[in-house]
């Protein structure tokens, strides 16, 4: 079956790095999102990876994931005020001819001047 | 520019009241969904269309309804049935194996 985890909750200072983490437990997931939410506004594509993939970076933003584990991360470096939001991974698989995404929880960042 | 819009951005219902929220792309997506949010939790699908004319049910459509007659558009209708309308509902399309892109929500509350 598919369920996606994550803590709900990170604080972190400004200047700082956040690791966001996530774990799921399909092992079929084909794709593997980040996504993020600012208060009141839709969900908005940070970056994703393939599962055939261990990293990827693009800017500030690295990607690890570790399929043997099924688990995915999210690293921000040199987080800023503006990072702060919830942060949603998703994982996409397929289910009889249609691809299913499931989202995890959430996890709230707080960034901390 | 292309998008995702959804309209209105704030809705009230009143009791036995069905009430429909719009989605419209012009991102030329067949598939397109219709997810709830509810606080501390993540999404939750209601409904997903793959192609005009055609869409199925997700985890939680009791109470709601959809269309797909345009491309283009996917109006939700929270019908009187569901009785815990309170969230924000969120609108999504996708190009083939592409990621989903959302709209801004509609925040849905009772009178």
């Amino acid at each position: 079956g598919e369920d996606v985890e994550q803590s709900l909750f990170l604080s972190v200072r400004e200047g700082d790095s956040s690791v966001i983490n996530c774990t799921y437990t399909d092992s079929s997931s084909t794709y593997l999102y980040w996504y993020k939410q600012e208060p009141g506004a839709g969900l908005q594509l940070l970056t994703y990876i393939f599962s055939n993939m261990d990293m990827k970076q693009d800017q500030r933003l690295t990607v690890l994931l570790n399929k043997k584990d099924k688990h995915l991360s999210l690293r921000i470096a040199d987080t800023q005020t503006g990072d702060s939001a919830i942060y949603f991974c998703a994982e996409t698989l397929r289910s009889g001819g249609y691809q299913k995404v499931t989202f995890g929880t959430g996890t709230k960042l707080q960034v901390i001047p | 520019d292309g998008g995702i819009t959804q309209s209105p951005k704030y809705l009230f219902r009143k009791e036995g009241q069905n009430v429909t929220l719009s989605c419209e792309q012009n991102l030329n997506h067949d598939a397109m969904y219709w997810y709830r949010q509810d606080p501390g939790q993540g999404l939750r699908l209601i409904y997903y269309s793959q192609i005009v004319n055609d869409f199925q049910k997700g985890d939680i459509a009791e109470g709601y309804s959809v269309s797909r007659e345009k491309k283009e558009s996917f109006p939700l209708t929270v019908t009187s049935a569901q009785k815990n309308p309170t969230a924000f509902y969120l609108c999504a399309s996708r190009d083939s194996a592409q990621p989903q892109h959302f709209g801004d929500g509609t925040r849905l509350s009772i009178l």
